[in-house]
This record gives structure tokens, sequence and C-alpha cells, in this order.
């Protein structure tokens, strides 16, 4: 697509369940982030992908935290068991190899009840 | 998580004036980015600066890369209504960038 991609555009769930963000980088981009925005708040680095593979994790919050990418392209990231901090913004950027520009979706705004 | 130093935290200006921001690390970076973000959107780059001294201009923007490679500057002239927002600048040595508090910028008619 001409851009980042990201659904849902917005989520609400009850505390405990599970849920699936997803990410469709720009065609090409090999280089594939997610970041956390809290209200008012910056971004913060969660976990990166270079091609299939995620040698950085250490962003990840908790082992509730996980994240895939199949194909060199899709991504989702999963939160178990939700819990209201997990409150956010989740947002999604690639770039066409590491340490190129990062372009970003418009990120998944997950409330937590 | 780590973060930048960015100042001012926000802003109001009267349109029409110049208004300056910038950003500092501890750390040394070979990237530094300036992104704005609208409310609801995710960030969108400003203007790229890839070498220590540069100094980048697009439209009414213009940033520089600071000789110490330590911080960046993000000047936009002449502001008009449009420009309210958050303006965050994001800085890399690696692969990763890690990203400034952000300057939210309002601007009254």
């Amino acid at each position: 697509g001409a851009g980042v991609s990201q659904s849902p555009s917005n989520k609400v769930t009850e505390k405990g369940k599970d849920v699936e963000l997803r990410c469709d980088p720009i065609s090409g981009h090999t280089a594939l982030y997610w970041y956390r925005q809290s209200l008012g708040q910056g971004l913060e680095f969660l976990i990166y992908f270079q091609g299939n593979s995620a040698p950085d994790k250490s962003g990840l919050p908790s082992d509730r935290f996980s994240a895939e990418r199949t194909g060199g392209s899709v991504s989702t990231l999963t939160i178990q068991r939700t819990q209201q901090e997990d409150s956010a913004v989740y947002l999604c950027a690639s770039s066409l190899a590491l340490r190129d520009t990062q372009y970003f979706g418009p990120g998944t705004r997950l409330t937590v009840l | 998580g780590q973060q930048l130093n960015q100042s001012p935290q926000s802003m109001f200006i009267q349109e029409g004036e110049d208004v300056s921001m910038n950003c500092t690390s501890s750390s040394i970076f070979n990237t530094w980015l300036w992104y704005k973000q609208d409310p609801g959107e995710g960030p969108v780059l400003l203007i790229a600066l890839y070498k220590a001294g540069e100094l980048t201009s697009n439209g009414r923007l213009t940033a520089q890369f600071g000789i110490t490679r330590k911080d960046s500057f993000l000047n936009i002239s002449a502001s008009i209504p449009s420009d309210v927002g958050i303006y965050f600048c994001a800085g890399s040595g690696t692969y990763k960038y890690i990203f400034g508090t952000g300057t939210r910028l309002k601007v009254l008619a």
C-alpha cells in the first residue's frame, strides 16, 4: 500500500482479555517497529523486526507482550491478559532498511476497561 | 524507556511568529529526525538530518544537526494555525530511534 496501515483503529477490551493489533508496513520495507504512546507522552520503543526476526525485544514491558512478523510483511502485536495500564496508542512504523527513516501508521488506540 | 530531553514542552504563539524548539541527548547520534503529530494520527516526518552541522529546510521549517551530534534544533517561521500539533525529535545511533518527549504547539490566530 501507499503507507503503513494498522488495524483496528480503536479497540476497547475488558481487563484480562487478550488483544491482537495488526500492522501492514509499506511494501518493500524490511524493518518494522512497534511503539507505545501513552496519553500526552512521547513514543516508547517496544520491539523491532528485521525481516521476520526480532533481534531486540528489550522494550516489551512484560511477558504478556509478544509480537511476530510473517513473510517479512505483516506484523501482529499481542497483549495477553490486558491490564488497565496497557491503555495507550500503539504505533507501528516501517523503514526500507535499518537506520533508514521510519514512516508511521495511524496507530491503534487501545482502551482497557 | 529512554527519551531525549526536548524543550519547550509546550508553547502558545501568535500567528505569524517564529518558533524554535530543540532536543538534547547525552548520547551521540548519527541521524536526527523531526516529526509532527496531529490528534488521532501517527507522526509524520518533517525533516531528516544525517550529518553533523547539516542545516536543512522544508518550506517554512528549518532544522539543524548540532555540531556536537548531541542536539538538534527545529525552527518554524511565520507560523500559521495549521502548525498546531505535537512536534517530536528522534535520534538514532544504530538501529533504534529514541524519541523526545514532544513540544506541543498552539498557534493563536
